[in-house]
């Protein structure tokens, strides 16, 4: 029973292109999240949706986009890939945004490698 | 501002020996929570621990504990006969004050990578 999952965990693909990567939490969440991790380990918020509403939009080039069906699940795809996008991406979520016992829980996160 | 310093960024011990994560934070918030996450060399970010601003008591965990110290700004975490299975990059987290909607984002340190050698 995964809490947090996310597809693929791997990508490896050529400069240019547009690719998307899919989450899905089954912890009744109302609060998702997505955050690049560099090589160097450092984590950075994307972005933040509660009940399907974008909340958190950080400095992230308008390549990024991510969508959220619904409350349960929330995808990113990217446009026009380029090298320095290569990182590994974590989707989570949280019960909630507003509070701060909001305990964010991890996916496992997708390689994405820019060739 | 808001920010959390990890001082150690690699940490190397033999199993067995007891080792400290050192974690110092500075918020403008009287309210604040703060976490520790393990991430592993499998990759995944696992939970770990959650302590509110209002609770210094330390939290013991099996091997791990964790001291609070609201003087020091402080929120260091121990682990006590350290394993191989403890080899992972460990962070500390704080919650920003809310921001616009009263959402609040987590403020990360930079991680410190614990190395256990047999």
């Amino acid at each position: 029973d995964t809490a947090v999952s996310q597809t693929p965990k791997y990508l490896v693909t050529q400069m240019g292109n547009d690719k998307s990567i899919k989450c899905e939490q089954n912890l009744g969440h109302d609060t998702m999240y997505w955050y690049k991790q560099d090589s160097k380990k450092f984590l950075k918020i994307m972005f933040s949706y509660n009940n399907k509403e974008l909340i958190i939009n950080e400095t992230v080039p308008n390549r990024f986009s991510p969508k959220s069906p619904d409350k349960a699940h929330l995808n990113l795809h990217i446009n026009s890939l380029e090298l320095g996008d290569s990182a590994v991406y974590f989707c989570a979520s949280s019960q909630g945004s507003s509070t701060a016992t909001d305990t964010q829980y991890f996916g496992p996160g997708t390689r994405l490698t820019v060739l | 501002a808001q920010k959390v310093t990890q001082a150690q960024t690699e940490i190397s011990v033999v199993e067995k020996e007891d080792v400290t994560l050192d974690c110092v934070y500075e918020t403008r918030d009287t309210t604040y929570y703060l976490f520790w996450y393990k991430q592993p060399p499998s990759g995944e970010l696992v939970f770990l621990i959650r302590r509110n601003s209002f609770d210094e008591q330390n939290e013991i965990s099996g091997r791990y504990s964790w001291n609070f110290q609201k003087s020091t700004s402080s929120f260091n975490f121990t682990i006590t006969a350290s394993q191989v299975v403890d080899s992972a990059v460990y962070f500390c987290a704080l919650s920003e004050p809310p921001g616009a909607g009263n959402n609040r984002k987590l403020i990360w340190g930079l991680g410190t990578s614990l190395a256990v050698n047999p």
